[in-house]
């Protein structure tokens, strides 16, 4: 299955940028890195992709290492709604149906 | 453009009843995944479909669980005679796959089916 480190748990002030890292040491070179967060009591969504260069979304920036085994989630201003379990995913390609792996990912609180 | 819908949002079963949980995906969609979700804990993949055929079930345990996406109609995740374990949300997601998947596809997340067995 493909592998992704992640902190269990981060705190953050509200409006204050928030970086959640994530390692993916055994990435190969076409596996684009995903990152989708999950609100209480909702289905996950989706929240950037990238494969190499630095990413930009209305959501969020994806900075990615120039080795590529490793990569940050960053919310520029975090508010009270974007508290939630954030998940770093690469695809398994290595069993050849690419499908999602989902790890336990880093649950963000907002502090007010 | 519709997203993706999963009913019930809720289900309660008895010890042994059968539990049939469906999932639309969203429109041109033809390749869904099935996960399950205990409570404090990530995703667990269980099974993934494209139109009348299972691409991969390894997620999925061996006896009374199975899944079906038929050319027609929704996607369905059925479990026989449940056990009190089975209890769990089950999240159901599409993709719009074009040919060969490539990790460049996103997933696209109904909003769950909470599975409450008694």
């Amino acid at each position: 299955d493909a592998k992704t480190t992640q902190p269990n748990s981060m705190e953050s002030n509200e409006e204050e940028p928030v970086h959640l890292p994530c390692n993916h040491s055994t990435i190969s070179g076409t596996d684009y890195i995903h990152w989708y967060r999950q609100l209480p009591s909702q289905g996950p969504e989706y929240v950037i992709h990238g494969l190499t260069s630095n990413v930009n979304n209305r959501m969020a920036s994806l900075a990615i290492a120039e080795d590529r085994k490793s990569s940050t989630l960053i919310l520029h201003r975090a508010t009270l709604r974007d508290a939630a379990v954030y998940y770093c995913i690469l695809r398994d390609v290595a069993s050849g149906t690419y499908k999602y792996i989902f790890g336990t990912g880093t649950r963000l609180k907002v502090l007010a | 453009n519709a997203g993706v819908m999963q009913n019930p949002r809720h289900l309660v079963r008895r010890r042994g009843q059968e539990a049939r949980l469906r999932c639309s995906p969203m429109k041109g969609h033809s390749h869904v995944y099935w996960y399950r979700q205990l409570p404090e804990e990530g995703l667990k993949f269980m099974v993934y479909l494209q139109k009348e055929n299972i691409i991969d079930e390894s997620g999925m345990p061996k006896e009374r669980f199975s899944a079906e996406f038929p050319k027609e109609g929704p996607s369905i995740l059925r479990i026989q005679q449940v056990v009190r374990g089975d209890s769990a949300a089950y999240f159901c997601a599409s993709s719009p796959v074009e040919g060969r998947p490539s990790t460049n596809e996103k997933l696209f997340f109904g909003s769950g089916t909470q599975l409450s067995v008694l």
